[in-house]
């Protein structure tokens, strides 16, 4: 595709839903990143993939939170039994390689009621 | 640990003046990228500039401009002529050559809220 997608646009869930969100990243892209941006605040980065290993997922706040990229292509961020303070926009970028530019997608807004 | 940061919260301009954005970086590496990405109003995030390290050439393109130096760890941008359409949210970036094994390599500034008016 021309650039990174990411499904849903946006979600709203009840507390204690779990939801999975999905990235697609820009073909032939190695790394994909994923990141929550609170609202007036830059992304903060939760977790990436190299190929289809993930590489670090030290930025992810608890065990909750969980990703997967199984063939190296499309990932899926999945949240369990969500709370209220998931609620953030959650983006997805992709980049020919580690170190070089990120392409981000439009985002999915999360809203936990 | 590496840092960005953007002091400027909020600038606000009249369309047609000149504006410079400031980003200081903090990093122990040698070997570094920097960035500017843009966040207009409909959200997205747009990808503006990339600069290694080893390259201190400011760089211009159209009304854009780009200021490194790294004696005082700076990467400002500056917009010459501001148009509404510059209003923005701009986020300056570090990525750390020698995390390259960590994702956390890559980080964002805060941002600046630009409100160019007409």
């Amino acid at each position: 595709g021309a650039g990174v997608s990411q499904s849903p646009r946006y979600k709203v869930t009840k507390r204690g839903q779990d939801v999975a969100l999905r990235c697609d990243p820009i073909s032939g892209h190695v790394s994909l990143y994923w990141y929550r941006q609170a609202l007036g605040q830059g992304p903060e980065f939760l977790t990436y993939f190299n190929y289809e290993a993930q590489q670090d997922k030290s930025g992810l706040p608890n065990d909750r939170f969980s990703a997967e990229r199984p063939e190296g292509s499309i990932s899926t961020l999945t949240i369990q039994r969500t709370e209220q303070r998931d609620s953030a926009m959650y983006r997805c970028a992709s980049s020919l390689a580690l170190l070089e530019t990120q392409y981000f997608g439009p985002g999915t807004r999360l809203l936990v009621l | 640990a590496q840092k960005v940061t953007q002091a400027q919260t909020e600038i606000s301009v009249v369309e047609k003046e000149d504006v410079t954005l400031d980003c200081v970086y903090e990093t122990r590496d040698t070997t570094y990228y920097l960035f500017w990405y843009k966040q207009p109003p409909s959200g997205e995030l747009v990808f503006l500039i990339r600069r290694n390290s080893f390259d201190e050439q400011n760089e211009i393109s159209g009304r854009y401009s780009w200021n490194f130096q790294k004696s005082t760890s700076s990467f400002n941008f500056t917009i010459t002529a501001s148009q509404v359409v510059d209003s923005a949210v701009y986020f300056c970036a570090l990525s750390e050559a020698r995390n390259v094994n960590y994702g956390q390599n890559f980080v964002f500034g805060p941002g600046t809220r630009l409100s160019v008016l007409p």
